[in-house]
């Protein structure tokens, strides 16, 4: 049974400041998923990550996986008060496609950065 | 937003009623998903499809069954409603983002209250 640990699941920051969330999961897949969520709303896909050693950036989120050791970061550099959200990683179940593509998610990390 | 539509939006029913959730998409995707989203579980997998008249069970499938006559819709009915189904309801979808990278796309969520 795959299973997927987010720590920590409640992150204060302060604003400028720098941070990591971790995704660990238990057993082999070949691809890992990042979402942001806003209170009230759905999920956002923020990045795909398909081998080890991938690694993602977009503005002040970098993602990056080590498949060996099933670990997934999600880095925030210089927190704003924008990137205030809940977020999730997700493992995908065999190979892409359908079945193989069941999503089994962490918990989620809520995120509030203040000022 | 990839094309998805969820109804209703929120819906109030009680206790050993019938419940009926609609998920429809307009750009033809072959898989669609129905989790649920409760607090401190992250989503669960409720069922998906592969196909017109193509399902299967996920992680939580008891008391839930799924139908999809049309591509465009996936529809989720609880039988017999009970307080354990209050939740937010995700319809997904899963697309390609870019050459090869799949990803699940999700709508707007449905919440429903059980009493």
């Amino acid at each position: 049974e795959l299973k997927v640990e987010q720590n920590p699941l409640f992150l204060s920051m302060q604003e400028g400041k720098n941070y990591t969330i971790y995704c660990n999961y238990s057993t082999t897949s070949d691809r890992l998923y990042w979402y942001r969520q806003d209170p009230g709303k759905s999920l956002e896909s923020l990045f795909v990550l398909l081998s080890n050693g991938a690694v993602k950036q977009e503005g002040r989120l970098m993602a990056s996986l080590d498949t060996k050791a099933r670990l997934s970061t999600l880095h925030i550099t210089a927190a704003v008060h924008d990137l205030s959200a809940t977020y999730f990683c997700a493992v995908a179940l065999g190979r892409a496609g359908g079945s193989q593509g069941n999503l089994i998610f962490g918990k989620g990390t809520k995120l509030s950065v203040k000022p | 937003d990839a094309g998805i539509t969820q109804s209703p939006r929120h819906k109030v029913t009680e206790t050993g009623t019938p419940v009926t959730l609609r998920c429809h998409q307009t750009e033809n995707h072959r898989y669609m998903y129905w989790y649920r989203q409760d607090p401190g579980h992250g989503l669960r997998l409720i069922h998906y499809s592969y196909g017109v008249k193509d399902t299967d069970k996920g992680e939580v499938s008891d008391g839930y069954s799924v139908s999809r006559s049309k591509t465009e819709d996936f529809l989720l009915t609880l039988e017999s409603a009970t307080s354990s189904q209050t939740s937010v309801y995700f319809c997904a979808i899963s697309a390609r983002q870019g050459i090869s990278q799949e990803t699940q796309y999700f709508g707007p969520g449905t919440r429903l209250l059980v009493l």
